[in-house]
Parts: C-alpha cells; sequence; structure tokens
C-alpha cells in the first residue's frame, strides 16, 4: 500500500519561477490537503478539497493553486516562485469530508522546495 | 496569534522512564485533538486522538489526557523507548476537518 506519495521529494528553484508539486493518494480518500512546515512554527494549511472538483482556501494560501480532477490526485501549484516559499510542503488525505469527520490524515512524506 | 501551543521546544528521558509532552490552545471551539509524530525526513504519523467528551484515551503505551477547563492536553509515554524519539506534534481539528497545528516537541530518549 503506497499511502500518500509526492514528487519530488527535493526541487530548487529560482525566482520568479513556475513549478507543480505532485500528490497521490491511492486509498479513495475524498479528502486531501495541502500543508508547509517552517522552522518553530508547526504545519500551517495551503488549500484542501473535499472531493473531486471541489477545493478550498486554508491559513496560508497566497501563491499558491490547486485543482483536483480527480480523487487520486491534488496538484499544488507555485505560480511565481518567491524566497518566502522555501519550505518543506506535506500533502495529506483523509477518509471524513464532513465538517466534523475528525478522521485522521494521513501523511506524505514530504517536498522539501529551496527558492533562490 | 498561535491557537495550539507546545512550549516546550525539546524533551530529555532516559529510556523505560516516563515522556509527558504538553500542549496548550486558545479556542475553546476545538472539540477534537490528535498527537501526531514525525521523524526527520518522513511525513508525520497519526499517533492518538481524543475528543473533548472524554478526558482521557489510551492506546498501548500512549495515554492523552484532555483539561478543557484549563485548555490544556499533555502525551504520556510509559515507558519510553529510544524508538520514539521523534518530533511530537500536537492539533486540534477545526471546522471543515482542518488541522491546527502545534509548534511540535523534539524528544530524546537516552538509552
Amino acid at each position: 500500500n503506497a499511502g500518500v506519495t509526492q514528487t519530488p521529494k527535493f526541487q530548487v528553484l529560482k525566482t520568479g519561477q513556475s513549478m507543480t508539486l505532485q500528490c497521490a493518494q491511492d486509498m479513495n480518500h475524498e479528502y486531501m490537503s495541502w500543508y508547509r512546515q517552517d522552522p518553530g512554527m508547526g504545519l500551517r494549511l495551503i488549500h484542501y478539497s473535499v472531493g473531486a472538483g471541489i477545493t478550498d482556501q486554508g491559513e496560508v494560501p497566497n501563491g499558491y493553486n490547486v485543482s483536483r480532477s480527480t480523487t487520486e490526485d491534488f496538484p499544488l501549484r507555485l505560480l511565481s516562485a518567491a524566497p518566502s516559499q522555501t519550505s518543506v510542503y506535506f500533502c495529506a488525505s483523509s477518509q471524513g469530508t464532513g465538517p466534523y469527520s475528525n478522521q485522521p490524515q494521513h501523511f506524505g512524506d514530504g517536498t522539501r522546495l529551496s527558492i533562490l | 496569534d498561535q491557537q495550539v501551543k507546545q512550549n516546550s521546544p525539546s524533551l530529555s528521558v532516559q529510556e523505560g522512564r516516563i515522556s509527558i509532552l504538553n500542549c496548550d490552545y486558545t479556542n475553546s471551539m476545538f472539540d477534537y485533538f490528535l498527537w501526531y509524530k514525525k521523524y526527520p525526513a518522513e511525513g508525520p504519523t497519526f499517533l492518538i486522538s481524543i475528543s473533548s467528551i472524554k478526558d482521557k484515551n489510551e492506546d498501548g503505551r500512549f495515554t492523552v489526557f484532555l483539561n478543557k477547563s484549563a485548555k490544556h492536553l499533555s502525551l504520556h509515554i510509559v515507558p519510553s523507548q529510544p524508538g520514539d524519539s521523534a518530533v511530537y506534534f500536537c492539533a486540534a481539528v477545526e471546522y471543515g476537518n482542518k488541522l491546527v497545528f502545534g509548534a511540535g516537541t523534539i524528544l530524546r530518549v537516552k538509552s
């Protein structure tokens, strides 16, 4: 069982470049989300999706774009990379979609992104 | 302002002893909490959770306690093992199944 798979594991970008971080899950989970982890700040929610075709913003959405065309995939796009987006990015999925489903989220191993 | 706080950046305990990790929250609307464990270069792994209708939840060596009036929860690991050395994150569930994380506590278990 692969669980949540993130690619690439590492990436270095120049300021202004764009790229897409890939996330795929094989557990048929409806709920998927993206977090970023910065030193001393824990993980912060960027965007989330409760199912195909439905996305919404989290705490820190600026500079990021998402779409959800299939249940399995939830890519995160950086439109014009900035040094402030240097971070470790985690994708997660869970069974529940209701506002209080409280199902534990399963995380991928992350993408470490550096913006020069 | 951080709604979930883990005020101890690190904790060091001897193998076999108890580890106690603490977490405070400010939003009284939070009613479900989770603990995640994270090893270097890996994603967080779900450890244990607790609903606000309970004050204790136990799973093997791991017990989480919730004090709603104090807006405080703690994770107890007994006995601690070297493999427990990791970063532990406390998280609260916000409306929409969104997680609000604390900054994490690094646990080192010495053998």
